[in-house]
């Protein structure tokens, strides 16, 4: 079951960055952060994923509070292509994992 | 490399018919996972297949099974349709390392009429 608390939807201007909030308060010790996005009518996308420290990859950057019962997922510079629903996850494994309802994020142009 | 590819994209059944729906993994990778995708339930694990062997299930009724081939190759079949059948499903395969990533399939859109 979904343990993660996401807004409904976010807009962002194209070129800004999208810093996109998730909280998961009853976050355990040994799970994971994970960040998906599905773009309309396609399988999702793995974003990234994260324990206790920060993460960065070429898509995005990932932080992950202190006490590790909330995260911010940032987009540096969002583009069009960047629409999409974003989910944030917390599981022990990387295979069975549960969604929510995410955040639809629109870039305005 | 080969993405995870799913068919039918599309499929059509009636009430009480059974479906097979088939996923092949990117190459290398030993897990398959399935999952559901309905406007109201949003996305919903179905069952993990790992080396042949079911390794985790979801909150889903008996009608809904699946197995893995020698190959990792994977299928899952739903027995007895019903209208709340209707969703996407989707394939998603990674390697067997537990923390990583999925690369999910384009998924089947099942209707059911």
């Amino acid at each position: 079951d979904a343990k993660t608390t996401q807004p409904t939807s976010m807009d962002c201007a194209e070129g800004r960055a999208a810093n996109l909030p998730c909280n998961h308060s009853t976050i355990s010790g040994n799970e994971y952060v994970y960040w998906y996005r599905q773009i309309h009518s396609q399988g999702p996308q793995y974003i990234i994923h994260g324990l206790k420290n920060n993460e960065t990859n070429e898509m995005a950057s990932l932080i992950i509070t202190e006490d590790r019962k909330s995260s911010t997922l940032i987009l540096p510079h969002a583009t069009l292509r960047d629409t999409a629903v974003y989910y944030c996850i917390v599981a022990t494994g990387a295979n069975n994992l549960f969604f929510g309802t995410g955040t639809r994020l629109t870039v305005i142009p | 490399k080969a993405g995870v590819t799913q068919t039918p994209r599309y499929l059509i059944k009636t009430r009480g018919q059974q479906v097979t729906l088939s996923c092949s993994p990117i190459s290398g990778h030993r897990s398959v996972s399935w999952y559901q995708q309905t406007p109201g339930q949003g996305l919903q694990f179905l069952f993990e297949y790992f080396s042949e062997t079911q390794r985790n299930k979801g909150n889903f009724p008996g009608r809904f099974s699946g197995r893995q081939f020698s190959n990792s190759r994977s299928e899952m079949n739903v027995s007895t349709l019903e209208l709340g059948d209707s969703a996407l499903y989707l394939c998603a395969s990674s390697l067997e390392v537990v923390y990583n990533e999925q690369f999910f399939g384009p998924g089947t859109r099942l209707t059911v009429l």
